[in-house]
């Protein structure tokens, strides 16, 4: 199994529709999450952290369910810009070693 | 403030050659992280470095291999190079030495290998 699993998509959805990823990860012991983004050939972007209590970012929402082992990213209202692939990130470990997801391809279309 | 920078931007190499990456961190970081990207998956970690010393290393052969300078600034070395070994390298750098704070990363270095 792999430590941090993403359905690799792609995700097509109209504009203004939305749209929910899930991320899985296997280290129960797992401190730190984060989703980034990352357009075509250009390096990776954090996006947003992942608190215990859930938190949002404007359109963007993220959670954590622990019990599950899954990290979850909502994003309302999608917009043209949104089309991009979307990375989890899971850090663990005494120097929080970082293992990230194969990403999730979310293209919104007109 | 410029953010983390690396060089070159692309390099083609052919098999069994020698490759040096290079990676200037942000301003203020001192830890400095290099992943290798192929086409389609995520980033998988190589290694970190702090205080010039590797800290933690991925599932990576030792033909990789990497230096951390008192600037901070970090090299990625790959000897006896393979096809597989093209893929985007990048470099990530973070403040907190106990790696919990966000890093950030670089455009990237795209290697090609024929």
């Amino acid at each position: 199994r792999k430590e941090v699993e993403q359905d690799p998509g792609p995700f097509n959805v109209p504009e203004g529709a939305t749209v929910a990823f899930n991320c899985t990860y296997s280290n129960s012991a797992s401190q730190s999450f984060f989703w980034y983004r990352q357009d075509c050939r250009k390096e990776p972007k954090l996006l947003m952290s992942v608190y215990s209590s859930g938190n949002e970012d404007g359109r963007f929402t993220a959670q954590l369910n622990r019990a599950s082992q899954y990290i979850s990213l909502l994003i309302r209202d999608s917009k043209l810009s949104d089309s991009a692939t979307y990375l989890c990130v899971v850090k663990s470990g005494g120097y929080q070693k970082v293992t990230f997801g194969t990403g999730t391809k979310l293209q919104v279309i007109p | 403030d410029a953010g983390v920078t690396q060089s070159p931007t692309h390099l083609i190499k052919t098999r069994g050659q020698q490759v040096t990456l290079r990676c200037s961190p942000k301003s203020g970081h001192d830890t400095v992280s290099w992943y290798q990207q192929a086409l389609g998956q995520g980033p998988q970690f190589i290694f970190q470095y702090y205080e010039e010393e590797e800290r933690q290393r991925g599932n990576f052969p030792d033909r990789f291999s990497g230096h951390q300078f008192p600037n901070y600034s970090s090299e990625l070395n790959v000897n006896a190079l393979l096809l597989g070994d093209s893929a985007l390298y990048l470099c990530a750098s973070s403040q907190d030495g106990t790696g919990r704070l966000v890093q950030f990363f670089g455009p990237g270095t795209r290697l090609t290998v024929l």
